[in-house]
């Protein structure tokens, strides 16, 4: 069936340091990837999207690139913020199995000190 | 709206009880969304509207969970006779899709806490 796996948390970085979170997937057919982020106290929000292998997603400094070959989409920033601290969740929808619905990851929670 | 909003944002009940838990889409989605988020778990499909029909019930856990969307707007999520394996996160989101499309954005609304005592 389909699945996301993704590091867990918690990550502790200090302010400026580089990110990585990564993200694995298994899917039937060819799945639309997705990270979303839910800040204190507020609801889940797109961070970016990537719908075909190879494609490069990005947003408010967050990258991630849809690699079909290693199935994955890890979410990288280059110098992070204390405002960056929030948990992020990585997710796909599939042609088979799920269509239109999104299958999440178990999220991983960022904190980023001053 | 502006967004998806949901109501209410925290819901404390006896173990027993029902519950109705109320989702309002953004203005002119057609297609909507419900999840269920356990504590340290990302969210799980309930279920799916597509206007006021519902066209994907395959998620919802037994024949205690219930929603319906009648006009096809807002759409209530419905637990009967609640346990205290129900308490959880409960949200909400929709698209303007008019069918499940791979790719297309979901914009969530912020979740109604439920705790069963």
């Amino acid at each position: 069936g389909n699945s996301v796996t993704q590091m867990e948390g918690p990550v502790t970085l200090s302010e400026e340091a580089f990110l990585t979170i990564n993200c694995t997937y298994t899917a039937t057919g060819y799945p639309s990837l997705f990270w979303y982020v839910q800040y204190p106290g507020e609801g889940l929000q797109l961070l970016l999207k990537a719908t075909k292998a190879d494609d490069k997603g990005s947003n408010k400094g967050f990258e991630a690139t849809y690699r079909k070959e290693t199935t994955s989409f890890h979410l990288e920033k280059g110098s992070v913020q204390v405002s960056d601290s929030a948990v992020y969740f990585c997710a796909l929808n599939a042609v088979l199995g799920s269509q239109g619905n999104l299958i999440f990851g178990k999220g991983t929670k960022l904190s980023v000190k001053p | 709206g502006a967004g998806v909003s949901q109501s209410p944002r925290y819901k404390v009940t006896k173990r027993g009880q029902d519950v109705a838990l109320r989702c309002d889409p953004i203005s002119g989605h057609v297609s909507l969304y419900w999840y269920r988020q356990a504590l340290g778990q990302g969210p799980e499909f309930l279920t799916y509207f597509n206007y006021e029909a519902q066209q994907d019930k395959s998620g919802l856990p037994n024949d205690r969970f219930s929603a319906e969307r009648p006009e096809g707007s807002i759409s209530t999520l419905t637990i009967q006779r609640t346990e205290q394996r129900d308490s959880a996160m409960y949200r909400c989101a929709s698209t303007k899709a008019n069918k499940r499309e791979i790719g297309e954005t979901q914009y969530f609304g912020p979740g109604t806490r439920l705790l069963v005592l």
